[in-house]
């Protein structure tokens, strides 16, 4: 069954990096027409997208955290990372991964995440 | 960047419709997701491009998007269908954008 799997660690020091690892199983990672993305949840809020990255390596990010944000992907180990530096408060979170579906043309695009993994929660905190 | 807007909250009648409203710049251009969010749980997609449902979704739910509007309906309101619903679109400039999610209620 396919399955995505966050993973990490559960509380981070302010201003220290962030490193998540989302395990992908029963899926293939190599097809041209899937991302894989991290979307966050701070406590009671919206879903906030951070970034995708596609099987070779190109990614797209949220403008407001792209200095920030690294994402990174291994198909071999079928697996695909988040990194970010600089942690505060605000950083506070629950952190899903995703695949993300694209396709269409240039000015008719679609992106969409179809399979999520169950999210994993990060605290901020010293 | 491009914003899109939600009514904070819906509530419907057990067995009634809800719609959900999604307004956002010509959104009409752009194709429409939709997820919904029950409690401790990670979102899930119920409409895809504007109308399309994914395989198990029930036939209850369906969208549509004209102008400057996308409306997810949810036909015949089951208790289960409580839950957040965000839509969420792709800018052209090369990211994702959620709506900042709505909340049904059934009564």
């Amino acid at each position: 069954q396919m399955h995505l799997q966050e993973s990490g660690p559960g509380m981070v020091k302010p201003s220290e990096t962030l490193s998540l690892t989302c395990s992908v199983s029963d899926v293939t990672m190599n097809n041209s027409r899937y991302f894989w993305g991290w979307i966050r949840q701070p406590p009671g809020k919206g879903l906030e997208w951070i970034g995708s990255i596609s099987q070779s390596g190109k990614t797209h990010y949220n403008p407001p955290l792209r200095s920030r944000v690294t994402i990174s992907v291994d198909t071999s180990k079928s697996h695909f990372s988040l990194k970010v530096i600089s942690v505060t408060a605000a950083d506070t979170a629950v952190y899903f991964c995703a695949r993300h579906l694209s396709g269409g043309s240039f000015f008719n695009q679609y992106h969409y995440m179809d399979l999520w993994g169950t999210g994993t929660t990060v605290i901020v905190s010293s | 960047s491009y914003e899109l807007t939600q009514p904070l909250s819906v509530s419907v009648a057990l067995g009634q419709t809800a719609t959900i409203s999604c307004e956002g710049d010509n959104i009409e251009t752009k194709n429409v997701q939709w997820y919904q969010q029950k409690p401790g749980q990670a979102p899930v997609l119920v409409i895809h491009r504007d109308t399309n449902r994914p395989s198990g979704i029930p036939e209850r739910f369906s969208g549509s998007n004209s102008g400057n509007t996308a409306t997810l309906t949810i036909s015949r309101a089951q208790v289960g269908d409580e839950a957040d619903y965000y839509c969420q679109v792709w800018d052209i400039s090369g990211f994702c954008v959620f709506g900042p999610g709505t909340a049904v209620a059934v009564l």
